[in-house]
C-alpha cells in the first residue's frame, strides 16, 4: 500500500496568514493526489483533486501543487471558517490511502 | 438538505453483525462506483470497500476482507455493507461516498453524513 505522510499534524495561525500543509507519498503517485477538508462532526469535503484542480464552489484561496511524491496544500489567506482538519489522499493505486490529517486552528 | 444518507449504525457486541445502508435522494447511484470509508473516533480516514456500477468489481481493505460484504441495488438507489464478526477496532463512523472518475483524476465526491458503529460488550 502507498503510505501518505502529512506534516505538520497540527498548526495554529492568525487570520490572514498563509498556511502550507505538506503531503508526501511513499512512491510516485503522478498527479493522483486529492485534498479534503473535514470540519468537526461533518463529512469530509473535496477541495482539490488531481494535485491542483479546484473543486467547484471552493474558494480560490485554496491552492494545490506538487508532483511525484511531494505535494502541498496552501491557504493563501486563512479565514475563520477554514478551521478544520485537512487530509491528502492518493488515488494512484488501490487501496486508496489518506494522510494522517493536519488540524488547522486560528491563533 | 441531506443528499446522501447512511443508516443502520448502532451498538453491537464483539463478534456480532450489523448491516449498513446508504441511499440518496438526489444522486443516481447507478452512475457511480460507490465506496465505504470509515473514521475511528479521533482518528483519520480509512477506505474499506468499493463496488463498481454493475457490481462486477468489488474490493476490500485487508482490515475487513472476509468479514464485510459490500453490495448495491441500483433499482433502489442504495448501497449496503454487511458487517460480520465485528471487533472493537471496527468502532467508527462509516461514510458512503461516490467516486468521481476520469482519465486524469479519481476522487471521493459526494459523502453521506456518516453512521456510528460502536462495538463493545
Amino acid at each position: 500500500d502507498i503510505q501518505m505522510t502529512q506534516s505538520p499534524s497540527s498548526l495554529s495561525a492568525a487570520v490572514g496568514d498563509r498556511v502550507t500543509i505538506t503531503c508526501r507519498a511513499s512512491q510516485n503517485i503522478n498527479y493522483y493526489l486529492n485534498w479534503y477538508q473535514q470540519k468537526p462532526g461533518k463529512a469530509p469535503k473535496v477541495l482539490i483533486y488531481s494535485v491542483s484542480s479546484l473543486q467547484s464552489g471552493v474558494p480560490s484561496r485554496f491552492t494545490g501543487s506538487g508532483s511525484g511524491t511531494d505535494f502541498t496544500l496552501t491557504i493563501t489567506s486563512l479565514q475563520p471558517e477554514d478551521c478544520a482538519t485537512y487530509y491528502c489522499q492518493q488515488s494512484f493505486s488501490s487501496p486508496p490511502t489518506f494522510g494522517g490529517g493536519t488540524k488547522v486552528e486560528i491563533k | 438538505e441531506v443528499q446522501v444518507l447512511e443508516s443502520g449504525g448502532g451498538l453491537v457486541k464483539p463478534g456480532g453483525s450489523l448491516r449498513l445502508s446508504c441511499a440518496s435522494s438526489r444522486f443516481i447511484f447507478s452512475n457511480y462506483t460507490l465506496n465505504w470509508v470509515r473514521q475511528a473516533p479521533g482518528k483519520g480516514l480509512e477506505w474499506i470497500s468499493s463496488i463498481s456500477i454493475s457490481s462486477s468489481y468489488i474490493y476490500y481493505s485487508d482490515s475487513v476482507k472476509g468479514r464485510f460484504t459490500i453490495s448495491r441495488d441500483n433499482s433502489k438507489n442504495s448501497l449496503y455493507l454487511q458487517m460480520n464478526t465485528l471487533r472493537g477496532d471496527d468502532t467508527a463512523v462509516y461514510y458512503c461516498a461516490t467516486l468521481r472518475v476520469s482519465g486524469t483524476y479519481e476522487y471521493f465526491h459526494h459523502w453521506g453524513q456518516g453512521t456510528l458503529v460502536t462495538v463493545s460488550s
